[in-house]
């Protein structure tokens, strides 16, 4: 049972453009929503990250909108940049300290 | 400051062979954690540990074992290395669960 969906599994954004990455979860025990940028041969790295008492964070061009009764959040890039092309992962956590439950990953590809 | 360091980087074992992957940080992080990530799949949890002397089974731990004698070190065991172990392997820690886990760079091991 695949406890975090991510779609979609890749993505064509022109330079400049708004670069959106959705995720869905069942557990509503979730309680951190953290979103990774990893890069060939890198180990992934906390990009943005959200509690659900808020809607919406925002970090210079990075947004997570959270959204809680669809048991949804998504993460916005905007003004997109070739420096931006990485793998994008979210993630969820739950009470306790059993780590992180990852989605598969999408492919985020900047065209110039 | 390395942050969490990982060795080696690459191996090649052949089935039946086992090895420890090794994983120090130098945070003093309390939590520290095992992932395993193969192409497709998003990053899954094979151990974790709150502390020195304390670790627990995460999603994916058949094969596998760990120690935690030390805060700063975290060892992966592989017994009896199968193909199905073929994977890259992630160590993350945290200075508790509510803070931003950081991740090493990573092994990629492959089993023939």
């Amino acid at each position: 049972q695949q406890q975090v969906k991510q779609s979609p599994q890749s993505l064509i954004v022109q330079k400049g453009g708004i670069s959106i990455i959705n995720c869905a979860y069942e557990n509503t025990a979730f309680d951190y929503f953290p979103w990774y940028q990893q890069f060939p041969g890198k180990g992934p790295a906390l990009l943005i990250a959200i509690r659900p008492d808020v809607s919406e964070k925002k970090e210079g061009r990075f947004t997570i909108s959270f959204n809680k009764s669809a048991k949804q959040f998504s993460l916005h890039i905007m003004d997109s940049q070739p420096g931006d092309s990485a793998t994008y992962f979210c993630a969820a956590r739950k009470g306790g300290a059993d780590g992180l439950t990852f989605g598969k990953g999408t492919h985020l590809i900047i065209q110039p | 400051n390395a942050g969490v360091t990982q060795t080696p980087k690459f191996r090649i074992l052949k089935i039946g062979q086992s090895m420890t992957l090794q994983c120090t940080q130098d945070m003093n992080h309390n939590y520290m954690y095992w992932y395993r990530q193969d192409p497709g799949m998003g990053l899954k949890l094979i151990y974790y540990s709150v502390g020195a002397g304390i670790t627990d089974k995460g999603e994916v731990p058949n094969g596998y074992n760990v120690s935690r004698s030390t805060t700063e070190d975290f060892p992966l065991r592989l017994e009896l290395a199968a193909p199905s172990q073929t994977s890259v392997y992630f160590c993350a820690s945290t200075l508790d669960r509510d803070t931003e886990a950081f991740f090493g760079q990573g092994t990629r091991l492959t089993v023939v």
